[in-house]
């Protein structure tokens, strides 16, 4: 099974409105971590926002947040506001256990920002 | 602050030679990991190291593929007679420590393309 599911390969969004992508995932561990990066044509992956499966509020970082649902095991990412400059492919990424050596990264979600 | 360091940025090699990549983690980091990007899909891991030695190769292939973290100096990855297959962005990552809460920073990447 995969660790980490991302259905939207792409995503549209009017400029100034609120974007959702999601992210399920599937792990048997008590303790893990939700991330999302950004992936711009420029290549480079920049961190965005982390979500610890013990943290009861949902984590936010300025203009992102991450809508954390334990039982449905989903953890979308909620981009409010968007800017031309968000137009860029978005991962969400896991990292298992007290001592997980790896992210599993998801496929990606193309996210446009239309003028 | 220097974030993480990759070098180069992209190289070309003509299958049978070898490519050698390089990754220097942010200071204070002892934790590097790399990865592998193949067109249009998601980061898949390779390998975790610590200064001089290797913790996690369980995603790394069998045969070409090497990697080193020296006490001095970057982080090598090492393909040996490379092949068509092997062209793709190779990323590597630091952390300070190791666990599911701690983030991954990611250098620029390294886009291999194999003539």
């Amino acid at each position: 099974a995969q660790k980490i599911t991302q259905t939207q390969p792409g995503m549209f969004v009017q400029e100034k409105e609120a974007v959702t992508l999601d992210c399920t995932y599937d792990t048997s561990d008590q303790s893990y971590g939700l991330f999302w990066y950004k992936q711009p044509s420029s290549g480079e992956m920049i961190f965005l926002i982390y979500q610890g499966s013990y943290d009861e509020q949902n984590a936010t970082e300025g203009r992102y947040s991450l809508n954390f649902q334990k039982a449905r095991k989903s953890a979308n990412l909620v981009i409010s506001a968007s800017q031309l400059g968000d137009s860029a492919m978005y991962f969400c990424a896991m990292r298992e256990g007290p001592a997980g050596n790896q992210f599993y990264f998801g496929t990606g979600t193309s996210l446009t920002v239309i003028p | 602050n220097a974030g993480v360091m990759q070098n180069p940025r992209h190289l070309v090699r003509r299958r049978g030679q070898e490519a050698r990549l390089r990754c220097s983690p942010m200071k204070g980091h002892s934790h590097v990991y790399w990865y592998r990007q193949l067109p249009e899909e998601g980061l898949k891991f390779m390998v975790y190291l610590q200064k001089e030695n290797i913790i996690d190769e369980s995603g790394m292939p069998k045969e070409r593929f090497s990697a080193e973290f020296p006490k001095e100096g970057p982080s090598i990855l090492r393909i040996q007679q490379v092949v068509r297959g092997d062209s793709a962005a190779y990323f590597c990552a630091s952390s300070p420590q190791q666990g599911s809460t701690d983030t991954q920073y990611f250098g620029p990447g390294t886009r291999l393309t194999v003539l």
